[in-house]
């Protein structure tokens, strides 16, 4: 159980356009997501949070009219890269967890974007 | 502000060898700590997850340890494997966010 899904796991699109990244957790009620960014060789860090039905908590740094996140059922968080640039490119990962599962996150298999 | 910190930050062994990862984190106010490991270009594969009252967890050849106390975590990698191969990442919880190590990327000699 506990299986986050993510879509699509890489896309490439020209600099300017948007992106938007699906984050589904497949088999239980995702109270909470979370949307972590990876550069090469580097660790994950959290961009925000979103909980169900309310806005996202962008975390110091991040711009919020660029990536905007969705958070619209228990089930979907939508991540949209707006007017991407070469430098937003990186690995994309959610994580959920829900109200019966304590803290524990459960994580997506990533969205690796390119901004040509 | 909490911060999680591994070492090392590179580690290349023969085949066949037991070997220590290590974590430390400056917060000992956490609720969980998980070990995580990352293939190249893929998402995360959880190992290990230890709670906050629990003193280590272990799972076929992996052993974690967590001592809150000391801000302290290994992760115990026993008889390595060349599929073990991986960067390997700790992280700790603290109330509803988790916070990364940089990782500690393990290469096992053949």
């Amino acid at each position: 159980g506990a299986v986050v899904s993510q879509h699509p796991s890489r896309v490439i699109c020209k600099s300017g356009t948007s992106v938007k990244i699906e984050c589904r957790s497949l088999d239980f009620q995702a109270t909470t997501m979370f949307w972590y960014r990876q550069f090469p060789k580097q660790s994950l860090m959290l961009m925000a949070t979103s909980n169900e039905g309310s806005k996202a908590t962008y975390e110091q740094g991040v711009e919020k009219d660029k990536f905007l996140i969705n958070h619209a059922s228990l089930t979907l968080s939508t991540l949209t890269v707006t007017s991407a640039h070469p430098e937003d490119s990186s690995f994309y990962i959610c994580s959920a967890h829900g109200s019966t599962a304590g803290y524990t996150q459960y994580f997506g298999p990533g969205t690796r974007l390119t901004v040509l | 502000k909490q911060e999680v910190t591994q070492i090392p930050a590179a580690l290349s062994v023969p085949e066949g060898e037991n070997l220590v990862l290590n974590c430390s984190f400056t917060d000992s106010a956490i609720y969980n700590l998980q070990w995580f490991r990352q293939d190249p270009g893929k998402g995360l594969t959880s190992l290990l997850l230890i709670q906050s009252s629990q003193r280590e967890q272990t799972s076929g050849r992996l052993n974690a340890s967590l001592d809150k106390s000391s801000g302290r975590s290994t992760l115990y990698i026993a008889a390595s494997q060349p599929g073990d191969s991986a960067t390997y990442l700790c992280a700790v919880y603290r109330d509803d966010k988790i916070i990364f190590g940089k990782g500690t990327r393990l290469h096992i000699l053949p």
